[in-house]
């Protein structure tokens, strides 16, 4: 089973400073026929369902700000949000959808202000 | 658009059993894949089962043998009924479609419904 580990755990930014979230894991999740990264960026807030931000590890889903960038390959990758606003208070997964159907998250990264 | 309903959690003692259902709407349930994922209060994110348009079924192993996935095609709903269950399986539960044109993954959910198991 592929294990993915965020860092750090939580975090305080100052609004409008960056944001950076990592996740490694345990294998590679870069697909070689394709040349794609199954990785993908969820938000959480509370009392929310996860909310999609980032798949294929740096394609935004649409609607959501360019503040949000995804980048990394192979078993490392970041999520950056540029210039942090208050409502981007929440907790952040990481997710590989390479070994389906065994998916497997982060164990999350609360981001608070600072 | 696409919509996704959770319904038929609750509080049930340990050793019971309880249907989930996931209400679909925006999209045909049989021709995707469609998952459910839990989380316990305060905790991460657990995916827990898989229905694969085809009819094949897949489950975490925290789970296998006493919860089963199916679907029903007439109301275009998606079921978890889970039995045998213990005190760990208290959670929310979220249903959710697995994109098969972005390589399956989750890209809708649902609000979630939350499973107590509690004496």
């Amino acid at each position: 089973d592929i294990v993915m580990t965020q860092s750090p755990d939580s975090l305080a930014v100052s609004l409008g400073e960056r944001a950076t979230i990592n996740c490694k894991s345990s294998q590679s999740v870069l697909y070689s026929s394709n040349n794609k990264n199954y990785l993908a960026w969820y938000q959480q807030k509370p009392g929310q369902p996860p909310k999609l931000l980032i798949y294929w590890a740096s394609t935004r889903e649409s609607g959501v700000p360019d503040r949000f960038s995804g980048s990394g390959s192979g078993t490392d990758f970041t999520l950056t949000i540029s210039s942090l606003q208050a409502e981007d208070v929440a907790v952040y997964y990481c997710q590989q959808y390479y070994s389906t159907p065994l998916y497997s998250f982060g164990q999350g990264t609360k981001l608070e202000i600072k | 658009e696409v919509q996704l309903v959770e319904s038929g959690g609750g509080l049930v003692q340990p050793g019971g059993s309880l249907r989930l259902s996931c209400a679909a709407s925006g999209f045909t349930v049989s021709s995707n894949y469609m998952s459910w994922v839990r989380q316990a209060p305060g905790k991460g994110l657990e995916w827990v089962s898989v229905i694969y348009s085809g009819g094949s079924t897949y489950y975490a192993d925290s789970v296998k043998g006493r919860f089963t996935i199916s679907r029903d095609n007439s109301k275009n709903t998606l079921y978890l009924q889970m039995n045998s269950l213990r005190a760990e399986d208290t959670a929310v539960y979220y249903c959710a479609r697995a994109s098969v044109r972005l390589g399956e993954l989750l890209d809708y959910w649902g609000q979630g419904t939350l499973v107590t198991v509690s004496s």
